[in-house]
C-alpha cells in the first residue's frame, strides 16, 4: 500500500497569512493526488484533484503542485473560513490511502 | 443536486455484523464508482472500498479485507456495506462518497453526511 505522510500535522497561522501544507507518498504516484477540506462536524470537501486542478467554486487562493512523491498545497492569504483540517488523497492504486491531516488553527 | 443519504449504523457487539446502505440522487448512479470512507471519533480520513459502476470489481483496504463487502443495486440506486466480525476499532463515521474522474484523475466528488457505527459491549 501507498503511504502518505502530510506535514505539519497542526498549523496556527492568522488571517491574511500565506500557509503551506506539504505531502509525501512512499512511492511515486504520478499527478495521482488530491486534496481535501474538513471542518468540524462536516464531510470532507475537494478542493483540488490531479496535484494541481483548482475544481470550479473553489476561490483561487488555493493552489497546488507536485508531482511524484513531492506535493504542495498553498493558501496565499488565509481567510477566516479556512480554518479546518485538510487532508491529501493518492487515487493512483487502491487502496487510495489518505494523509493524516494538517490542522489548520486560528493564532 | 447530487445526495447521498446513509443508514444503518448503531450500536453493535465485537464479532458482530451490520449493514449500511447509501441511497444516491442526482445523478445517474451506474455510470459512477462508489467509495466507503470512514473516520474514527477525533482521527483522519480511512479509505474503506471502493466498487466501480457496473459493480464488477471491488478494492478493500488491508484493514477490513476478508470482513466487509461493497456491493450496489444500480436498479434502486443504492450502495451497501456489509460489515462482519466487527471490531472496536471499526468504530467510525461511515461515509458514502461519489467518485468522479478529472480526466483520468478520480477524486471524492461528493460525500453524505455519514452514519456512526459504534463496536462495544
Amino acid at each position: 500500500d501507498i503511504q502518505m505522510t502530510q506535514s505539519p500535522s497542526s498549523l496556527s497561522a492568522s488571517v491574511g497569512d500565506r500557509v503551506t501544507i506539504t505531502c509525501r507518498a512512499s512511492q511515486s504516484i504520478s499527478s495521482y493526488l488530491n486534496w481535501y477540506q474538513q471542518k468540524p462536524g462536516k464531510a470532507p470537501k475537494v478542493l483540488i484533484y490531479a496535484a494541481s486542478s483548482l475544481l470550479s467554486g473553489v476561490p483561487s487562493r488555493f493552489s497546488a503542485s507536485g508531482s511524484g512523491t513531492n506535493f504542495t498545497f498553498t493558501i496565499s492569504s488565509l481567510q477566516p473560513e479556512d480554518f479546518a483540517t485538510y487532508y491529501c488523497q493518492q487515487s493512483y492504486s487502491s487502496p487510495r490511502t489518505f494523509g493524516q491531516g494538517t490542522k489548520l488553527e486560528i493564532k | 443536486e447530487v445526495q447521498l443519504l446513509e443508514s444503518g449504523g448503531g450500536l453493535v457487539q465485537p464479532g458482530g455484523s451490520l449493514r449500511l446502505s447509501c441511497v444516491a440522487s442526482g445523478f445517474t448512479f451506474s455510470s459512477y464508482p462508489m467509495t466507503w470512507v470512514r473516520q474514527a471519533p477525533g482521527k483522519g480520513l480511512e479509505w474503506v472500498s471502493v466498487i466501480i459502476g457496473s459493480g464488477a470489481s471491488t478494492n478493500y483496504a488491508d484493514s477490513v479485507k476478508g470482513r466487509f463487502t461493497i456491493s450496489r443495486d444500480n436498479s434502486k440506486n443504492m450502495l451497501y456495506l456489509q460489515m462482519n466480525s466487527l471490531r472496536a476499532e471499526d468504530t467510525a463515521v461511515y461515509y458514502c462518497v461519489k467518485d468522479r474522474s478529472g480526466s483520468g484523475y478520480y477524486f471524492a466528488d461528493s460525500w453524505g453526511q455519514g452514519t456512526l457505527v459504534t463496536v462495544s459491549s
